[in-house]
């Protein structure tokens, strides 16, 4: 089956700086990729995705990219502010299928 | 819409209680699965569903059994509760089955087993 790594674990960053999150998965069949935003006390919500047709997509201040030779994918998030503290989780689908295989999560503090 | 609905939001057990999870969506997404979130270890797929009548495991299926008699519920039966299982469960759905769709996610509900 799939499996997915994500790092780094955690990470802090000033706001206003850029934050950059990683993600690798073993599938090559994959062809799904989405990163869902979790915050205190609530349910993951989904920020962007991304499909293994596209190497890059953008919304605002975030933007997803993936390489499919090296299998990795990673989120991106300039201009960051107070409220992009959250739990960040990637995921990566199971071919042909809805079952999605989710990364560990990253813990994002923007430090004011 | 309601969108994806859990109840109960709080549970508390002691070991060897059964209970059951309702999840239920009004979206009327074919695709309805549940997950178990611990810390540190991310969301991981307990048993999921791609239509009324039709369950599959997950990666984490033991303890837990499920039905899918309608397109809108999806419950999670825990059989024996034991301490391994106190974690935050959610439950998603999503239109297809394509496997392209956004997935989304139930309130939660946090489990404690004593």
């Amino acid at each position: 089956g799939e499996n997915v790594e994500q790092h780094p674990s955690t990470l802090s960053v000033q706001e206003g700086d850029s934050a950059v999150i990683k993600c690798t998965y073993s599938d090559s069949a994959s062809n799904y990729f989405p990163w869902y935003k979790q915050e205190l006390g609530k349910r993951p919500q989904l920020i962007i995705d991304i499909r293994s047709n596209v190497g890059e997509k953008k919304d605002q201040r975030i933007a997803v990219t993936l390489n499919k030779t090296a299998k990795h994918f990673s989120l991106h998030i300039t201009e960051t502010q107070p409220e992009d503290s959250a739990v960040y989780f990637c995921a990566a689908n199971n071919f042909g299928n809805e079952k999605l295989t989710f990364g560990t999560g990253t813990r994002l503090t923007i430090i004011p | 819409n309601a969108g994806v609905t859990q109840t109960p939001k709080f549970q508390v057990l002691k070991t060897g209680q059964s209970m059951t999870l309702q999840c239920a969506q009004d979206m009327n997404h074919e695709y309805m699965s549940w997950y178990r979130q611990d810390p540190g270890m991310g969301l991981r797929l307990i048993h999921y569903s791609v239509g009324a009548g039709i369950t599959d495991q997950g990666e984490v299926p033991n303890g837990y059994n499920v039905s899918r008699s309608t397109t809108e519920d999806f419950p999670l039966r825990l059989l024996s509760a034991a301490p391994s299982q106190t974690s935050v469960y959610f439950c998603a759905s999503s239109l297809g089955t394509s496997g392209t769709n956004e997935q989304f996610f139930g309130p939660g509900t946090r489990l404690t087993v004593l």
